[in-house]
């Protein structure tokens, strides 16, 4: 069955240092992967997602994610975060038969001044 | 444009009832997802309405119900209510029949039921 993980829970950063957050998912054929962003009390926002192509995605807020199929993996990355980074993201695989979009348990960010 | 919009935001409700909850898509999505948020977790996948029929359900029990409507809005309906279903529920609309539309969120409804 299609399944992803976020092994990462938890995540604290200095504001200004780079972050990387990983996300890995068990699927046969090239799924589309997306990341989403929730702040508290809010529904989930798109970052960035990636269907085909250039492995390398840009999203927003300064955010990147890098397809690997070797490795199963699209982890997301920013070079330099802002406190305003704090929140859930959510990396999410979805079936290329019809909408359903599968996410993983989360990895809750946290940004020290 | 007008983004996807769920009412109530909150409801709080007693372990037996019945509840209702409504989504608004956005403006030219002709489908609808819900999805239940515990706590603490991930979205949970419990079904997709593409032009007003249900074509894909996820691990939920027969209590959780739904419909959509002729301008693409959708209820999310749950008979029996337990304390298990204390949750966020999201909706999020898009184009079904394009296999490169991401979902868009609403900001959801907090269910607790007592």
């Amino acid at each position: 069955a299609q399944s992803v993980t976020q092994p990462d829970i938890h995540i604290t950063v200095s504001e200004g240092a780079s972050l990387e957050l990983r996300c890995n998912y068990s699927y046969g054929a090239t799924p589309y992967l997306f990341w989403y962003v929730q702040s508290p009390g809010q529904g989930l926002q798109l970052l960035l997602k990636y269907f085909s192509g250039d492995t390398l995605v840009q999203g927003i807020k300064g955010f990147e994610a890098e397809f690997k199929r070797s490795q199963s993996s699209f982890n997301l990355r920013k070079p330099s975060v802002h406190w305003s980074d704090a929140a859930e993201y959510f990396c999410a695989v979805k079936e290329t038969s019809y909408d359903k979009v599968i996410f993983g348990p989360g990895t809750s960010l946290s940004v020290i001044p | 444009e007008t983004g996807v919009t769920q009412s109530p935001t909150h409801l709080i409700k007693t372990r037996g009832q019945q509840v209702t909850l409504r989504c608004s898509s956005q403006s030219g999505h002709n489908t609808v997802s819900w999805y239940q948020q515990a706590l603490g977790q991930g979205p949970q996948f419990i079904f997709q309405y593409y032009r007003e029929e249900e074509n894909g359900r996820g691990n939920f029990p027969p209590r959780f119900s739904g419909l959509q409507f002729p301008n693409y809005s959708s209820e999310l309906n749950v008979n029996a209510l337990e304390l298990d279903d204390s949750a966020l529920y999201l909706c999020a609309s898009s184009f079904g029949d394009r296999v490169n539309s991401p979902l868009h969120f609403g900001n959801g409804t907090r269910l607790t039921v007592t």
